[in-house]
């Protein structure tokens, strides 16, 4: 069946341009999350949405990063003015979690987004 | 703040010989705990999660992982693994809404 995809696999960009990476989660998931990985490191929170609504957003780390799911299905994470510390994979992860109390319920993740800024 | 500890970054044994990967996490709340894996190539999926009840949770492909709550640990554990177990191993919390916290991965070599 269809699992999380992102688009694309790979972005190399250089210093100061905007990137725009897309996450397409399984179909009828209502939550969706967005989290970084460094090299060497576990994935680190950005964002939350809950159908269209971004209800968490403090881990992205500087107004540069902007995220958004206007329909309640796909979401876009924008990165502007992209910097050398931006260099990480971009994962996507959605579940069927509706409400508090829904940590319980599985993230399926997507393969990532390797974004190198140069 | 809640964090994750992973013991070990690497670890390399035979086949058959036992697995165990520690994972210490610091949370004020009710915990989720996850172990999440990716094998070479491949997305992160799950190996086995703990909310409550028995604090001995079996997961696929014959891992384990035992909750003590004293101790703050949920250690992952294989009797005997194989050289398809070749990954990278994540212990992770999450919280009442689902958003994940993970630690910084083990990744495991299983020689023939």
């Amino acid at each position: 069946g269809a699992g999380v995809s992102q688009s694309p696999r790979y972005k190399v960009a250089k210093r100061g341009q905007d990137v725009a990476l897309r996450c397409d989660p399984i179909s009828g998931h209502v939550s969706l999350f967005w989290y970084q990985q460094a090299l060497g490191q576990g994935p680190e929170f950005l964002t939350y949405f809950q159908n269209e609504a971004q209800l968490d957003k403090s881990g992205l780390p500087s107004d540069r990063f902007f995220a958004e799911r206007p329909e309640g299905s796909v979401s876009t994470l924008k990165i502007q003015r992209t910097q050398q510390e931006d260099s990480a994979v971009y994962l996507c992860a959605s579940s069927l979690a509706q409400l508090a109390g829904g940590g319980a319920y599985e993230q399926y993740f997507g393969p990532g987004t390797r974004l190198t800024v140069t | 703040a809640q964090s994750v500890s992973q013991h070990n970054h690497h670890v390399i044994l035979s086949e058959a010989a036992s697995l165990e990967l520690g994972c210490n996490y610091s949370y004020g709340g009710t915990v989720n705990l996850f172990w999440y894996v990716q094998y070479p190539g491949q997305h992160l999926q799950l190996l086995l999660k703990y909310f409550s009840g028995d604090p001995l949770v079996k997961g696929i492909k014959g891992f384990e992982a035992e909750f003590i709550k004293s101790k703050f640990s949920f250690n992952l554990r294989k009797p005997s693994v194989q050289w398809s177990d070749t990954a990278e191993y994540f212990c992770a919390v999450g919280d009442s809404w689902g958003k994940l916290q993970f630690g910084a991965g083990t990744q495991v070599v299983v020689t023939p």
